[in-house]
């Protein structure tokens, strides 16, 4: 069946330093990708998708591709701030799916 | 705008108590479903409408029972619940085949 594998954490850095965040997958088809982001005590909001291979998803700085000769969609930002600080979320829904099948999150703490 | 409304944000229950989780979306999305959140893990589906109509249901137990009411509504009732059944519980709505949007969650005790 379908699966997605995420970089495990949780994963500490400092503000203003990069960020990736790996994410690859395992699909039948052409799958759409997706990044979540949940802060503390709130629900999931979605932070960026891609939904055919070459596409690159970006929203508040970060950006991923969706790369299918590597079955990858690494999530990045140039230079992150405290309020980044949030459990993300990678995942895939196969065409026409209900379902959304998810990485087991990454939670990210930037320390100012 | 993308907004999934539910209601309560938090909600205490005993275990002998009835109880209902409320969402509701203006997007005209055709599909709404519940997940279930546990602390440090990703979501679980539950439920899935389409139309109105149930169309997936993860063999949850049922001491959960949803309901579509219409388009725009979606409830969870509880009932009979256990401690381990304390979580968050997300709605969410997509048109079919689309992006799921999820709401900011439920947060439920059971004592």
């Amino acid at each position: 069946g379908d699966s997605v594998t995420q970089m495990e954490g949780p994963v500490t850095l400092s503000e203003e330093a990069f960020l990736t965040i790996n994410c690859t997958y395992t699909a039948t088809g052409y799958p759409s990708l997706f990044w979540y982001v949940q802060y503390p005590g709130e629900g999931l909001q979605l932070l960026l998708k891609a939904t055919k291979a070459d596409d690159k998803g970006s929203n508040k700085g970060f950006e991923a591709t969706y790369r299918k000769e590597t079955t990858s969609f690494h999530l990045e930002k140039g230079s992150v701030q405290v309020s980044d600080s949030a459990v993300y979320f990678c995942a895939l829904s196969g065409l026409g799916a209900q379902k959304l099948v998810f990485g087991q999150g990454t939670r990210l703490t930037i320390n100012p | 705008d993308t907004e999934v409304t539910q209601t309560p944000k938090h909600l205490v229950m005993g275990m002998t108590n009835k109880k209902s989780l409320k969402c509701e979306q203006h997007m005209g999305h055709r599909a709404m479903y519940w997940y279930k959140q546990k602390a440090k893990k990703p979501p679980e589906l539950m439920f899935v409408y389409s139309y109105e109509k149930l169309s997936i249901n993860e063999s949850v137990p049922s001491r959960f029972s949803p309901e579509c009411p219409n388009s725009s509504l979606l409830n969870l009732h509880l009932h009979a619940l256990q401690p381990e059944d304390s979580a968050l519980y997300l709605c969410a709505s997509s048109q079919l085949g689309n992006t799921i949007y999820f709401g900011e969650g439920s947060w439920l005790t059971v004592v």
